[in-house]
């Protein structure tokens, strides 16, 4: 076990929906990161938040927004989906950002079917 | 650009036999370096890590990795493999400033019992 939790464990929904993805970091880590596995483009890094604040992006698609709050949990929101966003979606945290380099520990992960 | 290859995406090995998954790596400096198992249906679990020092790291589960500047490579090694390891292992490098990992595509081994 990481520490790091993600909730729901799977969501099945439709085109053109919108859903939200939860991550709890581990105590104490102040960076989340967000990232995306699907068969086609394998494990890519979408967005990290550092104690709030938006610190890096990746690939994420303008339909996709994420946030940090002040207890540090984080949410990544989908919206408007399309078949092609059918992948899991882990959630990472690590101790800092920049300053040093810490690993990363993974969630579970959220498994997002699109009908 | 960064990037990480994994080449072999699948491998397949009889329990008790050694095992060496290659990963190599580019990026213009020292790189930090992760290997990381996916056992289906599961997260990722850190396996070894690379910052500085020594070059052969050992990890959990009984694997170990050597790091080899000259050749930019970061292979997994385990003497005997346990039907318990088939899973998926992906190669990762991250560098200071850039806050995020890439990932290499992975390599799925099978153990034969």
């Amino acid at each position: 076990d990481s520490g790091v939790t993600q909730t729901p464990k799977h969501l099945i929904t439709a085109t053109g929906q919108r859903v939200t993805l939860r991550c709890s970091p581990r105590s104490g880590d102040l960076s989340v990161y967000w990232y995306q596995q699907s068969l086609d483009q394998g494990l890519q890094f979408l967005i990290q938040y550092y104690n709030g604040e938006e610190r890096a992006k990746g690939n994420i698609l303008e339909r996709f927004s994420a946030q940090q709050f002040p207890d540090l949990h984080s949410e990544l929101n989908l919206s408007s989906l399309e078949l092609g966003d059918s992948a899991l979606y882990f959630c990472a945290s690590s101790a800092y950002s920049g300053l040093s380099y810490n690993e990363q520990f993974f969630g579970p992960g959220t498994r997002l079917t699109v009908l | 650009a960064q990037s990480v290859t994994q080449p072999d995406i699948h491998i397949t090995v009889s329990e008790g036999a050694s095992l060496e998954l290659r990963c190599n790596y580019s990026y213009g400096a020292t790189p930090y370096l992760f290997w990381y198992v996916q056992s289906p249906g599961q997260g990722l679990q850190l396996l070894l890590k690379y910052f500085s020092g020594d070059t052969l790291v050992q990890g959990i589960k009984g694997f170990e990795a050597e790091f080899k500047r000259s050749q930019s490579s970061f292979n997994l090694r385990k003497p005997s493999v346990h039907w318990s390891d088939a899973a998926e292992y992906f190669c990762a490098v991250g560098a200071l400033g850039t806050y995020k990992y890439i990932f290499g595509t992975g390599t799925r081994l099978k153990v034969l019992a």
